[in-house]
């Protein structure tokens, strides 16, 4: 059963005080890791995508890093603006389908 | 351009009633998905279209529920005798969805939702 695991399941930061979420997952088969943001009442927005072990993307405050079994979103000095919940997802060889973790909800306290 | 859009943003029923849940998925997309997001949940897949393929239906709950999609666009979801338990926030995304492994075929779009609430 494909399993993502996000921790932790929330984080109270100061603005300017950087952290990292973690998302972990079923080792075999990886197609490809993507990140999304999610406001409340509103849809996912598309973060990254990242597909092999090293890879790193970055836009903004934001880094996200892939290992063989894990990845990292870091958020570098926090503005309240990043408050919001960010979702993982992986999506396996023979799969179409995305498999989602539970979120990390993040809120940057001015 | 525009991106996936969902109608209708809320929908307040009566257990026991019908719903249709509405999707425009991204011009050009020929993937489309149905989620369902719960209070406290991760999002959960329901359906999955690829073109004139068949769908993939493993992810529906209940033979309650069910989803079709027209001339490789516009889908909708529909959930017969509604529960309680089919409250949630119902997600759609798109996929371009091109040569194997080309760029860009591998991201969804989420529209913004419906959100099922059944008393």
């Amino acid at each position: 059963e494909d399993q993502v695991t996000q921790s932790p399941e929330a984080l109270r930061l100061q603005e300017g005080e950087s952290s990292s979420l973690n998302c972990s997952y079923t080792v075999s088969g990886l197609r490809g890791l993507f990140w999304y943001r999610q406001d409340p009442g509103k849809g996912p927005e598309f973060l990254f995508t990242l597909y092999s072990a090293g890879e790193e993307k970055e836009k903004e405050r934001l880094k996200a890093t892939l290992t063989k079994k894990e990845s990292f979103l870091h958020i570098t000095a926090p503005k309240p603006e990043d408050s919001a919940t960010y979702l993982c997802a992986v999506r396996y060889y023979g799969n179409n389908r995305l498999a989602f973790g539970k979120g990390n909800q993040v809120v940057v306290i001015p | 351009g525009a991106g996936v859009s969902q109608s209708p943003s809320n929908k307040v029923t009566e257990k026991g009633k019908d719903v249709e849940l509405r999707c425009d998925p991204i011009s050009g997309h020929t993937a489309l998905y149905w989620y369902r997001q719960s209070l406290g949940q991760g999002l959960e897949f329901l359906i999955y279209f690829q073109g004139n393929s068949a769908p993939d239906k493993s992810g529906l709950p209940s033979d309650r529920f069910s989803a079709e999609r027209t001339g490789g666009s516009v889908s909708t979801l529909t959930i017969q005798r509604t529960q309680q338990e089919d409250s949630a926030v119902y997600l759609c995304a798109s996929r371009l969805s091109g040569l194997a492994g080309g760029p860009g075929t591998d991201t969804q779009y989420f529209g913004p939702g419906t959100r099922l609430t059944v008393l």
